[in-house]
């Protein structure tokens, strides 16, 4: 089975300044999609970017991208020039490519955005 | 567009009750997954729906229960209700045939005394 680690519970940056967040994960497939979700305290998850596995390729989406290193299994994400509505849980998620449609989230990392 | 809909907002059931969530997703999105978030064991997957068949089900009891419907609606159902099934049910919805990941509603709080 797939699993994702986010070992950083709680993270806090200045407002203007970059902030990296890490996530692993475990599987042994080789085609599968990885994402980063954004919770407010609205609850609402929202995608902030996706990568896929064949892709060698480091997405971005504005401000934020990703670091995507698959031999080690590693998945980070950069926030650069970070605002005060970056505030929230961010949440790494695992999709295989082929097998059960489902995600698989890590525990979630809280950002907190210091004026 | 509208975004994946979820009803109610919020929910308080009495323990031994049973309770019903309903999930409408964005037009045209025929895949419809929910998920339960607690402070506890994070997001957990519960099951996914497609074309009104079950097409997976995460490790939960046989209290938790879904369907679909024709016009792509979703409901779950949780029986006899205990204390630990107090979360936040997340519902997800996707288009069939895309990679572009999930839209999320806003989700159900629900409470169990």
């Amino acid at each position: 089975a797939q699993t994702v680690t986010q070992s950083q519970p709680e993270m806090s940056v200045q407002e203007a300044e970059t902030v990296t967040l890490s996530c692993t994960y475990d599987t042994s497939e080789s085609d599968y999609y990885l994402f980063w979700y954004k919770q407010p305290p609205s609850r609402q998850m929202i995608l902030v970017i996706r990568q896929e596995a064949y892709k060698q390729q480091n997405a971005t989406e504005n401000r934020f991208s990703v670091n995507f290193q698959k031999a080690a299994k590693s998945f980070s994400l950069k926030i650069s020039d970070s605002q005060l509505g970056d505030a929230a849980m961010y949440f790494c998620a695992y999709r295989s490519a082929r097998g059960a449609q489902k995600l698989v989230f890590g525990q979630g990392t809280r950002l907190t955005i210091n004026p | 567009k509208a975004g994946v809909t979820q009803t109610p907002r919020y929910l308080i059931k009495t323990r031994g009750q049973q309770v019903t969530l309903s999930c409408s997703p964005i037009s045209g999105h025929r895949s419809v997954s929910w998920y339960q978030q607690t402070p506890g064991q994070g997001l957990q997957f519960l099951f996914e729906y497609f074309s009104e068949t079950q097409r997976n089900k995460g490790n939960f009891p046989g209290r938790f229960s879904g369907r679909q419907f024709s016009n792509s609606r979703s409901e779950m159902n949780v029986s006899t209700l205990e204390l630990g099934d107090s979360a936040l049910y997340l519902c997800a919805s996707s288009y069939e045939g895309t990679d572009y990941g999930y839209t999320f509603g806003s989700g159900t709080r629900l409470t169990v005394v």
